[in-house]
C-alpha cells in the first residue's frame, strides 16, 4: 500500500513554456501533499504543502505564481511550472500525506526530471 | 532549532560490514524519525520509522537507535550489501508541528562487493 505515482517521469521543453506535472496517490486518500524540488547531491527543498480544497502554502522564497499548485481531489495534486526557464530545471518530488496512529507519514512519488532549454 | 543535522555525508562500507548514520536535533518537540532510502532517479522510498517512546526499533537488517536525553538517532545496517547503496536521509517531525517534515542533509552510502 501507500503508493504514489508522479507523471510525467522526465520531461524536455523550452523556455518560456509551461510544464505540468501530476502527482496521485494510488491506494489512499491524501487531504494533504506536498511538493519538494531536489537539485543534484542535495537534500530535499520544500517548495509548497498543498492541501485538497484550499489554496496551497508556499515555503519563503518560492514563487506561488511561477510554481502553481492545484489539488482538486483527496488523490491528485498538481505542480504547473509556468514559463520555464534553464534555471527551473530539477527533480522534482512529491509526496502524499497519511496519517498512522495520530501520526503523519509522507510516501513520495517517484519524481520528474524536469530539463528546460 | 528546526534543523536535522545528519553525518556522515559519506559512507563506503565492505560488504557484509555495518553501516551506521548517525542524526541530531534540537527541537524536543519532534516526536517521529523516518528514515528514506533514495536511489539515484527515484524518489525517496520509507524505510524504517521511529517514535520516541521506545530506545529501538528493529526491522530485517535495519535498526534505529534512538537516544532521546541526547537528541540522537541513527539508523544500523547489518550485513550491508551492494544493493544498499543509495542516499539514506533521516527526518523529524511533530504532531504539535504540523505536517511539514525536517529533513537532513542525506548520507551517500557505497557498499562495496
Amino acid at each position: 500500500g501507500a503508493v504514489v505515482s508522479q507523471h510525467p517521469s522526465w520531461v524536455i521543453c523550452k523556455s518560456g513554456t509551461s510544464v505540468k506535472i501530476e502527482c496521485r496517490s494510488l491506494d489512499f486518500q491524501a487531504t494533504t501533499m506536498f511538493w519538494y524540488r531536489q537539485f543534484p547531491k542535495q537534500s530535499l527543498m520544500l517548495m509548497a504543502t498543498s492541501n485538497e480544497g484550499s489554496k496551497a502554502t508556499y515555503e519563503q522564497g518560492v514563487e506561488k505564481d511561477k510554481f502553481l499548485i492545484n489539488h482538486a481531489s483527496l488523490t491528485l495534486s498538481t505542480l504547473t511550472v509556468t514559463s520555464a526557464h534553464p534555471e527551473d530545471s530539477s527533480f522534482y518530488i512529491c509526496s502524499a500525506q497519511s496519517t498512522s496512529g495520530g501520526y503523519y507519514e509522507q510516501y513520495f512519488g517517484p519524481g520528474t526530471r524536469l530539463t528546460v532549454t | 532549532q528546526q534543523q536535522v543535522k545528519q553525518s556522515p555525508q559519506s559512507l563506503i562500507v565492505q560488504k557484509g560490514g555495518i553501516s551506521i548514520i548517525n542524526c541530531a536535533y534540537e527541537n524536543t518537540a519532534f516526536d517521529y524519525f523516518p528514515w528514506y532510502q533514495q536511489f539515484p532517479g527515484k524518489g525517496p522510498a520509507l524505510l524504517i520509522a521511529i517514535r520516541p517512546d521506545v530506545s529501538e526499533k528493529k526491522e530485517g537488517r535495519f535498526t534505529i537507535s534512538f537516544n532521546k536525553s541526547a537528541k540522537q538517532f541513527s539508523l544500523h545496517i547489518m550485513d550491508s550489501q551492494p544493493g544498499d547503496s543509495a542516499t539514506y536521509f533521516c527526518a523529524a517531525t511533530s504532531r504539535s508541528y504540523g505536517q511539514n517534515f525536517v529533513f537532513g542533509p542525506g548520507t551517500r552510502l557505497s557498499v562495496l562487493p
